[in-house]
């Protein structure tokens, strides 16, 4: 069974453009959640997705935003990018119910120059 | 107060030990716990997961849920040097939605 998969792993990008980070949960789940790694402030909760709706939004601003299509796969997007939006970006994957474990994939570490 | 807190600092145990990991957390809401493990330049692993009050055990690894005290641990026991990563607590409010503290680095000396 396979597990999470991110894409791509690394990034670098320059200050003010933008990125798309793709995530492909474990086969029958239906809930991708985002996170937001950094040295200083761990890891941060971004947002959820479940059936193509989100459900769940972090305290991110608005230049984060994400979706997921009909397969489950869902995108993050980052739009005018900071330097301060280095980081590694985790999805969790989850069948999205109660009390259930929730896996994360390798990340995409994205580096803003 | 953040709603995890994982206060201890580097935790150094000798090969073979016991290492304990503490966690509380702020309210009483959704109290489903998970523990990670995340070696450096790595994704966190799962662990452990535990909603119910008492102890978990998996192997050489006990997650113990104190509802009434509001705190989750962790017991490493027979620590090996390729335990050594940091250990991160996180909550769930339900959907798929995590707050972690901010982890503890263990160092299992050999």
């Amino acid at each position: 069974k396979a597990g999470v998969t991110q894409t791509p792993r690394y990034l670098i990008k320059t200050r003010g453009q933008q990125v798309t980070l793709s995530c492909s949960p474990i086969s029958g789940h239906r809930s991708v959640s985002w996170y937001q790694q950094t040295p200083g402030q761990g890891l941060q909760f971004l947002f959820e997705y479940f059936s193509e709706t989100q459900r769940n939004k972090g305290n991110f601003p608005g230049r984060f935003s994400g979706r997921q299509f009909s397969n489950s796969r869902s995108e993050m997007n980052v739009s005018t990018l900071e330097l301060g939006d280095s980081a590694l970006y985790l999805c969790a994957s989850s069948n999205g119910q109660v009390n259930t474990e929730a896996f994360f994939g390798q990340g995409t570490r994205l580096t803003v120059v | 107060q953040k709603e995890v807190e994982q206060n201890s600092g580097p935790l150094s145990v000798p090969e073979g030990a016991i290492a304990s990991l503490n966690c509380t957390y702020s309210d009483r809401g959704s109290q489903s716990f998970f523990w990670y493990r995340q070696y450096s330049g790595k994704s966190p692993e799962l662990i452990m997961f535990i909603y119910s009050n008492g102890d978990k055990e998996d192997g050489r690894f006990t997650a113990q849920l104190n509802k009434a005290s509001q705190y989750v641990s962790l017991l490493i026991r027979d620590s090996q040097p390729s335990d050594s990563a940091t250990y991160l607590c996180a909550r769930s409010y339900g959907n798929n939605r995590l707050a972690f503290g901010k982890g503890n680095q263990v160092v299992v000396i050999p």
